[in-house]
């Protein structure tokens, strides 16, 4: 199985500060990398997937990098809305699993 | 407009049984794979079994010999048959829609439906 590690698990953001939220993956998901946001008592959304595709809808504030076992979502000048739960997931092989999430919380 | 309906939540006590469905609208339902996602009260996202266009079922470790997931075209519809459930199965329960016949992220996501198992 492989392990998604997110950093940081939390993390309290001034509006309009860049965001970076990190997952690594214990072996090579290539870029079957995926991430969503998750508001609270809401169903998750997703926010970019195959590490980098943005999806339509979503704020170009959200973007995406990396490959193989190393990841990063970011989000530029972030805004109040965007106060929520991040998790990553990997669909390279079964089964799939998601990163232990991380916090967003704005100050 | 794409839309996921899931029913079939309650309460059930350990060692029962309940079947959970995911009613799809809004896409050719047999192009896509689709999947059940769950979160326990207060924690993350665990993937629990997917299905894909052609029928092909994958199961997380800590469901596999007790859920089985299956799909009707012809109903647009998604079913979970989880059976010896445990305290642990205790979340809800989401269905999501595959990005493409083998593509699994997930663009759209079900409002989820409860489930408790308590003696």
């Amino acid at each position: 199985e492989i392990v998604l590690t997110q950093s940081p698990e939390f993390q309290s953001v001034t509006p309009k500060e860049k965001v970076t939220i990190t997952c690594r993956a214990s072996q090579s998901v290539g870029i079957n990398l995926h991430w969503y946001q998750q508001k609270p008592d809401q169903s998750p959304k997703l926010l970019i997937k195959y590490a980098f595709q943005s999806i339509s809808g979503v704020p170009s504030r959200f973007s995406g990098s990396g490959s193989g076992t190393d990841f990063t979502l970011t989000i530029n000048s972030l805004e109040a809305e965007d106060a929520a739960t991040y998790y990553c997931h990997q669909s390279s092989s079964f089964p799939l699993t998601f990163g232990g999430g991380t916090k967003v919380e704005i100050k | 407009e794409v839309h996921l309906l899931e029913s079939g939540g309650g309460l059930v006590q350990p060692g029962g049984s309940l079947r959970l469905s995911c009613a799809a609208s809004g896409f050719t339902f047999s192009h896509f794979a689709m999947t059940w996602v769950r979160q326990a009260p207060g924690k993350g996202l665990e993937w629990v079994s997917g299905i894909s266009s052609d029928g092909s079922a994958y199961y997380a470790d800590s469901v596999r010999g007790r859920f089985m997931i299956s799909r009707d075209n012809s109903k647009n519809t998604i079913y979970v048959q989880m059976n010896s459930l445990r305290v642990d199965d205790t979340a809800v329960y989401y269905c999501a829609k595959g990005v493409a016949t083998i593509g699994w992220a997930f663009d759209i996501w079900g409002q989820g439906t409860m489930v408790t198992v308590s003696p």
